[in-house]
């Protein structure tokens, strides 16, 4: 199993570009989750998802948006980019809910600079 | 306000020596809380999960403690080698709301030979 794989793994954008960060997981997991890591700070939530078809706005989705059109497959897109979005991205699945101790396993990250 | 502190921020040690990391939480309601080690350039790696019920897990050299009553916990690193250097990351999971897991800010450890 490859687990949790992203791509890219670095990205230098021009503000006002646009681009998607690519999640895939070959572990059947129905959750996925994209946070963001800036330094100093803890792990934000930007959007997550149950299963193929649902997604939600975590704590910090402004300027992002996600599609989740198959189990395998959790892509990010950002939309105009800004200074702002200069963070480490990392994706994450689970076999199930948070409470129920399932395992959360994270890719490698995409380290993102908008200048 | 849902919130999980780790102390210190930071730690130098000498290789083959012992540390503990600490973690406070206000957290309601809780479900579970989590340590995970997140090595330079890559995503946390998840060390142990305890419940409610369980004051102390083990993952070979590493061990952690919870105290509910207190909302305190700790994580062991027992005879430290090179490879610990890391952040360790405290994460408490929630049993409803929307946010399910709630990220403290970690402690980076640096292990010298």
């Amino acid at each position: 199993n490859a687990g949790v794989t992203q791509t890219p793994k670095f990205r230098i954008l021009k503000i006002g570009q646009s681009m998607t960060l690519q999640c895939a997981q070959d572990m059947n997991h129905n959750y996925m989750y994209w946070y963001r890591q800036d330094p100093g700070m803890g792990l934000k939530l930007i959007y997550y998802s149950v299963g193929a078809g649902i997604t939600d706005k975590g704590e910090v989705p402004n300027g992002y948006n996600v599609s989740r059109s198959t189990t395998e497959d959790f892509p990010l897109r950002l939309e105009l980019a800004a200074p702002s979005q200069t963070s480490v991205y990392f994706c994450a699945s689970s076999g199930g809910e948070a409470q129920y101790s399932y395992e959360q396993y994270f890719g490698p990250g995409t380290r993102l600079t908008v200048t | 306000k849902n919130q999980v502190e780790q102390s210190p921020q930071s730690l130098i040690i000498l290789e083959g020596k012992n540390c503990t990391l600490q973690c406070n939480y206000t957290v309601s309601p809780f479900s579970n809380l989590r340590w995970y080690k997140q090595d330079t350039g890559r995503g946390p790696v998840s060390l142990t999960i305890m419940t409610f019920s369980e004051n102390t897990k083990s993952n070979g050299r590493y061990t952690a403690t919870l105290d509910a009553d207190t909302k305190q916990s700790s994580l062991h690193i027992t005879a430290s080698q090179l490879s610990d250097s890391a952040s360790y990351i405290c994460v408490v999971s929630l049993s409803s709301g929307t946010y399910k897991y709630i990220f403290g800010t970690g402690t980076r450890l640096k292990v010298l030979a």
